[in-house]
C-alpha cells in the first residue's frame, strides 16, 4: 500500500533553536498536509503544500514532488511547539482520503 | 472555525458488546472520516463518507460499520467489540477545494474494551 515515512521519530530542542522535520512518500501525491497533534491529543491542520514552498508564521514547508519528499521547518522554536507533527498524503486514486505518517515527536525545552 | 464534536469522549465496553461512537459537524462539509490511532501505527482510516446516505470502506474496515444519516452526523458502530478495538478514535470532516482537502478533527474518543 501507500507509505508515508517521517523522520526523525523524535527531536529534542532548546527553546529558540530551529527544527527540520522530514516526510517521504511512496507515490505521487495530489495533496500533502502537515498536522500538529498536541500532547493532549487534539489535531489541527498546519498547512497544505502539495508542491513548492509555503510559509505560515514560523513554519515553512518545502515539497519536492518528483523526489517524493516534503520538509517542515520550524524557526525559533517555543515550548508551546512541543507535540507530534504528522504528515499526511492524498493520492490521486484515493478519493480524498489522507494517509498519515506516524509522526515526529518534538520536545522543546525552556 | 470548523467544529467537529465527538461523543462519548471516553468509553469502557465489554467484549461482545455494541459500541456506537457519534460525530457531529456544523460546517456543512460533504466528507467525513473515522480514523483510529494506535502507538506505532499512526492514524488509520476505518470508514469515510461523501455525504448523507453514503459510506465507504477505508483501509481497516473489518469489525466496524458506519452510518451517515445526515450531512451533520457520522457514526461508527462496533457490533461486537473486541479488545483489539481498544484505541483512540478520531472523526474528521472536510471538503476538497482549491486549497486541498483540509481536515478538521474532533477531540477524539478513547475506547477501552475489556
Amino acid at each position: 500500500g501507500q507509505q508515508v515515512q517521517q523522520s526523525p521519530a523524535s527531536l529534542v530542542l532548546q527553546e529558540g533553536e530551529n527544527a527540520e522535520l522530514q516526510c517521504n512518500f511512496s507515490s505521487t501525491a495530489t495533496q500533502l498536509q502537515w498536522f500538529y497533534q498536541s500532547p493532549g491529543g487534539s489535531l489541527v491542520s498546519l498547512l497544505s503544500n502539495p508542491s513548492g514552498t509555503k510559509h505560515t508564521g514560523r513554519l515553512t514547508s518545502t515539497t519536492v514532488t518528483k523526489e517524493r519528499r516534503s520538509s517542515l521547518h520550524i524557526s525559533s522554536s517555543q515550548t508551546t511547539d512541543s507535540g507530534t507533527y504528522l504528515c499526511a498524503i492524498e493520492y490521486g486514486s484515493s478519493g480524498n482520503k489522507l494517509i498519515f505518517g506516524i509522526g515526529t515527536l518534538l520536545s522543546v525545552k525552556p | 472555525e470548523a467544529a467537529v464534536t465527538q461523543s462519548p469522549r471516553n468509553k469502557v465496553a465489554v467484549t461482545g458488546g455494541k459500541v456506537t461512537l457519534s460525530c457531529n459537524q456544523t460546517n456543512n462539509h460533504n466528507n467525513m472520516y473515522w480514523y483510529r490511532q494506535d502507538t506505532g501505527h499512526g492514524l488509520r482510516l476505518i470508514h469515510y463518507s461523501y455525504g448523507a446516505g453514503s459510506t465507504e470502506k477505508g483501509d481497516i474496515p473489518d469489525g466496524y460499520k458506519a452510518s451517515r444519516p445526515s450531512q451533520e452526523n457520522f457514526s461508527l458502530i462496533l457490533e461486537l467489540a473486541t479488545p483489539s478495538q481498544t484505541s483512540v478514535y478520531f472523526c474528521a470532516s472536510g471538503d476538497p477545494g482549491a486549497s486541498g482537502n483540509t481536515l478538521y478533527f474532533g477531540e477524539g474518543s478513547r475506547l477501552i474494551v475489556v
